[in-house]
Order: C-alpha cells, then sequence, then structure tokens
C-alpha cells in the first residue's frame, strides 16, 4: 500500500528553470493539495483539488500551476523557478475535504533554487 | 495575528515527564482540529483529531476550549519516540481549507 507517492525527492535548479513535481495517490482519495514548508512558516497551501478536474488557489499560489491529471495523479509545475521557491514540498490527499478527514502525506521534495 | 498559533519550543523533558502543549487560534467559527506529528525531515502524520467532548489515546489527551478558542496536547509518561514536531490544524468553514501552526518541538531525553 504506496499511499501517496511524490517524484522527486530531491532537486536543485538554477534560477529561471522548470520542472514539474509529480504526485499520485492510490487511496481512491476525492481531495488532493500541494504545500510548502518552510522554516518558522509551518505548512502553506500553494494549490488544492476538491474533486477530479477541479483545482483551486490557496494560500501561496504565485509561481506555480498545477493539474489534476486524474483522481490519481495532481502535479504541481513551477514555470521559471526564483530562490523564493526553495522549499520542501509536500502532495497530500483526503478522502473527503480535508476540513473533514485526514490528510496523508507524501514524503515531499527538497526543491533548491539556486 | 497569525490564524493558528503554536509555542515553537522547544521543549526538552525528561524521559517519563508529562507535557502539554496549547495551540490558539483565531477564527471562532473553526469547525474542525488536529494534532499532526512530523518526525524531523519525514511528512507530517495525523495523531489525533480534537472533538468538543476531549478525546484520550493512550498517553495522548486533546482537549478543546471554544472559548478560549485555543486546543490542547498533553502527553503523560514520555518516551523518547515522542521526539517530534507537533503541529496544531484548524479548519475554517469557508473554503473548507486547512490552516496549519508553524509546529511545537518536543525533544524527550534519558
Amino acid at each position: 500500500n504506496a499511499g501517496v507517492t511524490q517524484t522527486p525527492k530531491f532537486q536543485v535548479l538554477k534560477t529561471g528553470q522548470s520542472m514539474t513535481l509529480q504526485c499520485a495517490q492510490d487511496m481512491n482519495h476525492n481531495s488532493m493539495y500541494w504545500y510548502r514548508q518552510d522554516p518558522g512558516m509551518g505548512l502553506r497551501l500553494i494549490y488544492y483539488s476538491a474533486s477530479e478536474g477541479t483545482t483551486d488557489k490557496g494560500e501561496v499560489p504565485n509561481g506555480y500551476n498545477v493539474s489534476r491529471l486524474n483522481k490519481r495523479e495532481f502535479s504541481l509545475r513551477l514555470e521559471s523557478a526564483a530562490p523564493s521557491q526553495t522549499s520542501v514540498y509536500f502532495c497530500a490527499s483526503s478522502e473527503v475535504g480535508g476540513w473533514d478527514s485526514p490528510l496523508h502525506f507524501g514524503n515531499g521534495t527538497r526543491l533548491t533554487v539556486t | 495575528r497569525k490564524e493558528v498559533e503554536q509555542d515553537p519550543g522547544p521543549f526538552n523533558v525528561p524521559e517519563g515527564a508529562t507535557v502539554a502543549f496549547n495551540c490558539t487560534y483565531s477564527n471562532s467559527a473553526s469547525q474542525s482540529f488536529f494534532w499532526y506529528r512530523q518526525d524531523c525531515r519525514k511528512e507530517p502524520k495525523l495523531l489525533m483529531s480534537v472533538y468538543s467532548s476531549g478525546n484520550e489515546d493512550g498517553r495522548f489527551t486533546a482537549q478543546l476550549n471554544r472559548a478560549s478558542q485555543y486546543i490542547s496536547l498533553l502527553i503523560r509518561d514520555s518516551k523518547l519516540s515522542d521526539s517530534a514536531t507537533y503541529l496544531c490544524v484548524v479548519s475554517l468553514i469557508r473554503g473548507g481549507k486547512l490552516i496549519f501552526g508553524q509546529g511545537t518541538e518536543l525533544s524527550v531525553k534519558p
């Protein structure tokens, strides 16, 4: 039972480069999320998808785009990476909306932008 | 004022001690409350939900005080393996998004 799988685990980018973070869940969950975690800031929501076919902005969406490819997969794209996007990124899923059911997180992607 | 605030610690306690964390939230309309645990360089994992009547899971007790807008987590008989960061999580009615506190770091020493 893999749960939530994120790739890659680590990535170093140069300013201006682009990349896509991949996330897949095998729990048949409806809702999926992308968070970033920075020291002293807690986890902040970037984008979420309440169900297949829908996406919405979270607290810090600028500089990111998302795609809910199907029920299982939710990807996060950085079109032009900036040093301020250096962070740890977590994908998560929940059965219903996250306000009623717990979040299941992936292992995280540690991204450094130089 | 932050929507969810926690004392970042660190709390350094000896094995066997009882330790309590508080978390305050600013929106009185908040509906759901959780405690998550995060080990160093790992993903957060749900520790327990917090119910209005309070709830207990082994050595862990969570309580909600709506009047004062805070939730608490009590850990009895601390173990070395309890060392982690404990995240307070609150959901707001509008949008249903979860708001995370910055976490409280606990270090249990032998």
